[in-house]
């Protein structure tokens, strides 16, 4: 089946500093991937869509300059969160979906939880 | 975008006992889906639902659909202990490659 693979699952780092979270699909070639928030005890929020070779979408509210996204490579997604504040702290998940599998859904990475100090 | 609305949002019941949770979405779709997620982790893909389709089972699973009250139910039976985590519905947009949103959830807790 398909896979995503989430890198780090956890990071903790200082206010002000930046970090790079990885999403890479396994076995299959993703065009399109996903980016989530997600805080304590709620849904998961669409951030932004990332787009192979071009410009990430963002959703309505999501600062571009603070969340980061590059989809250099059909298989690698990255999500940069910039001079990170407490308030950042949050956890991070990817999804991308098999091409041509329309009978089935998305295919998550594990998550990434960051905290700010 | 749209968005599926569970219910209940939190339940509890005994190992052994059966589950169920329930979706509302507000416009038309093509398929639904339903996630589950453990604390912490990331979601899982249980199964998902054509329009065309009125109930579909998987393992313990078993889902119907109800497109003209535009709703789902999502049946766990025989509930364990590890059934325990958030279920999530989801129902993409038609067509193509679209963002999937998500309701709130339901919290099920399979007490042994």
């Amino acid at each position: 089946g398909a896979v995503v693979s989430q890198h780090p699952s956890r990071v903790i780092c200082k206010s002000g500093t930046s970090v790079k979270i990885e999403c890479r699909s396994l076995d299959f070639q993703a065009t399109t991937m996903f980016w989530y928030r997600q805080f304590p005890k709620q849904s998961l929020m669409l951030m932004a869509t990332s787009n192979e070779g071009s410009k990430a979408t963002y959703e309505q509210g999501v600062e571009k300059d603070k969340f980061l996204i590059n989809h250099a490579s059909l298989t690698l997604s990255t999500l940069t969160v910039t001079s990170a504040h407490p308030e950042d702290s949050s956890f991070y998940i990817c999804s991308a979906r098999r091409p041509g599998h329309t009978s089935h859904g998305y295919t998550f990475g594990s998550g990434t939880r960051l905290t700010v100090v | 975008s749209q968005q599926g609305e569970e219910d209940p949002q939190a339940l509890s019941i005994q190992e052994g006992e059966n589950a169920t949770m329930n979706c509302s979405y507000k416009t038309s779709i093509n398929n639904l889906q339903w996630y589950r997620q453990n604390s912490g982790r990331g979601l899982v893909h249980l199964i998902l639902i054509r329009s065309n389709e009125r109930e579909k089972h998987s393992g313990r699973l078993r889902v119907t659909l109800d497109t003209s009250k535009k709703s789902s139910s999502l049946l766990i039976t025989a509930s364990r202990a590890a059934d325990t985590a958030s279920y999530f519905c989801a129902t993409p947009p038609s067509g193509g490659y679209q963002k999937v949103t998500f309701g709130i959830g339901t919290k099920l807790q399979v007490i042994p």
